[in-house]
């Protein structure tokens, strides 16, 4: 089935740490996005890319780095300055030109304790 | 960058009634979308729609590009249908960038 899967479902770590959140696709879409979701909140743009090898930042990127190495899969990596990191992530992908629909992944819940 | 308001911000009906949600936005738009957010947090889309009429079962969509705002029609509301809906746009103007803002959301509870 295509669609984009994200790993892991839930996430715990502690302060002072690094952690990777996977976002991996099938659909063969060119764009992928990260956002951010606090509770009873919108949706925040951390970091999109448009092609392999190339990414921009979103509306809060500080605290957040990206890779895009292959077309297939886009990693955040949440860095320790970031300060309130304890939020649902979630990862998009849309096709060529950047229209037509923004499908998402089922998220990942990170909780620093 | 572009404003996107939703209202209401929360709403509350009972099952078999109908509600309008409605999406303003402050520039041109050449991508609109309506989503749905479940209680386990997935995100569905409903509709793309920049312009136009589309329907789907008991939901419709309307967008009214020239006067910046979208609405989206819930005939007959079920208790599945409760949960956060969003409307994210994406600026015509803003050339090769594929960036979407989305709304802060309507909030809909369904009770039976």
């Amino acid at each position: 089935d295509g669609g984009i899967t994200q790993s892991p479902k839930y996430l715990f770590r502690k302060e002072g740490q690094n952690v990777t959140l996977s976002c991996e696709q099938n659909l063969n879409h060119d764009a992928m996005y990260w956002y951010r979701q606090d509770p009873g909140q919108g949706l925040r743009l951390i970091y999109y890319s448009q092609i392999v090898n190339d990414f921009q930042k979103g509306d809060i990127a500080e605290g957040y780095s990206v890779s895009r190495e292959k077309k297939e899969s886009f990693p955040l990596t949440v860095t320790s300055a970031q300060k309130n990191p304890t939020a649902f992530y979630l990862c998009a992908s849309i096709g060529t030109g950047g229209y037509g629909t923004q499908y998402f992944g089922p998220g990942t819940r990170l909780t620093v304790l | 960058g572009i404003q996107v308001e939703q209202s209401p911000p929360d709403l509350i009906l009972q099952e078999g009634a109908n509600s309008t949600l409605r999406c303003n936005f402050s520039d041109s738009v050449n991508n609109l979308q309506w989503f749905h957010q479940n209680p386990w947090g997935q995100l569905i889309n409903l509709f793309y729609i920049p312009s136009g009429t589309k329907q789907n079962g008991r939901l419709s969509a309307t967008t009214v590009a020239t006067e910046r705002y979208s609405l989206l029609y819930i005939s007959s509301s079920q208790t599945t249908d409760s949960g956060v809906y969003f409307c994210a746009v994406r600026r015509a103007s803003g050339g090769s960038n594929y960036k979407l803002t989305f709304g802060k959301g309507t909030l809909l509870t369904v009770n039976p």
